[in-house]
């Protein structure tokens, strides 16, 4: 149980072009999903705090407009990167947590997106 | 959320058990330690986790020092799928809470054959 899946696992684009990630919770619902992205060697970062019915938070010096997120149902959330750069080329994962339980979270096997 | 410190890298040897601590020395009453590690280029994985006692589940145990300052995890049998980035993350568990988890750098476990 507790299972995560992200789509694509991986997706190359050419600058200037919008990319669509999406996570789903396959086997329980989640009110609140969590997007992270993480650069080589380093940990990783929260970008947003989805919940499923309204606007997303974003952290501090996450650009609301180029990263749109999308959390329209209690198994389903997707991250657009718009206007994708080389600069986005990163490790984005999703993480969701389950709306009955005890506050652990369970994360998406990544998407590694590289813009050329 | 309290800040963690754990060391940054550790080998073990196949078969033996590794011991992973954690210090948490400004953790408040009411925060949990959890644990998650990350196989290279994968996303984490969810451990164990524990407010005050001790706890064991199929893959780890998580042991709390008595005035919850610090932690270790212990892999018992640590096989060579165990290399991974291992994150102690201390947080509030509440079930209505959207807290996101906090990752500091972790400690990177090598487990050698």
């Amino acid at each position: 149980g507790a299972v995560v899946s992200q789509h694509p696992s991986w997706v190359i684009c050419k600058s200037g072009t919008s990319v669509k990630i999406e996570c789903r919770s396959l086997d329980f619902q989640a009110t609140t999903m969590f997007w992270y992205r993480q650069f080589p060697k380093q940990s990783l970062m929260l970008m947003a705090t989805s919940n499923e019915g309204s606007k997303a938070t974003y952290e501090q010096g996450v650009e609301k407009d180029k990263f749109l997120i999308n959390h329209a149902s209690l198994t389903l959330s997707t991250l657009t990167v718009t206007s994708a750069h080389p600069e986005d080329s990163s490790f984005y994962i999703c993480s969701a947590r389950p709306l009955a339980g005890g506050g652990e979270q369970f994360f998406g096997p990544g998407t590694r997106l590289t813009v050329l | 959320d309290a800040k963690t410190t754990q060391p940054p890298s550790m080998d073990c040897a196949e078969g033996r058990a590794a011991n992973l601590p954690c210090n948490h020395s400004t953790i408040s009453g009411n925060e949990y330690v959890y644990w998650y590690r990350q196989i290279h280029s994968q996303g984490p994985q969810y451990i164990i986790h524990g407010l005050k006692n001790n706890e064991t589940n199929e893959m780890a145990s998580l042991i709390i020092t008595e005035d919850r300052k610090s932690s270790t995890l212990i892999l018992p049998h640590a096989t060579l799928r165990d290399t991974a980035v291992y994150y102690c993350i201390v947080r509030v568990s509440n079930s209505n809470s959207g807290y996101a988890l906090n990752f500091g750098k972790g400690t990177s476990l090598l487990v050698t054959p």
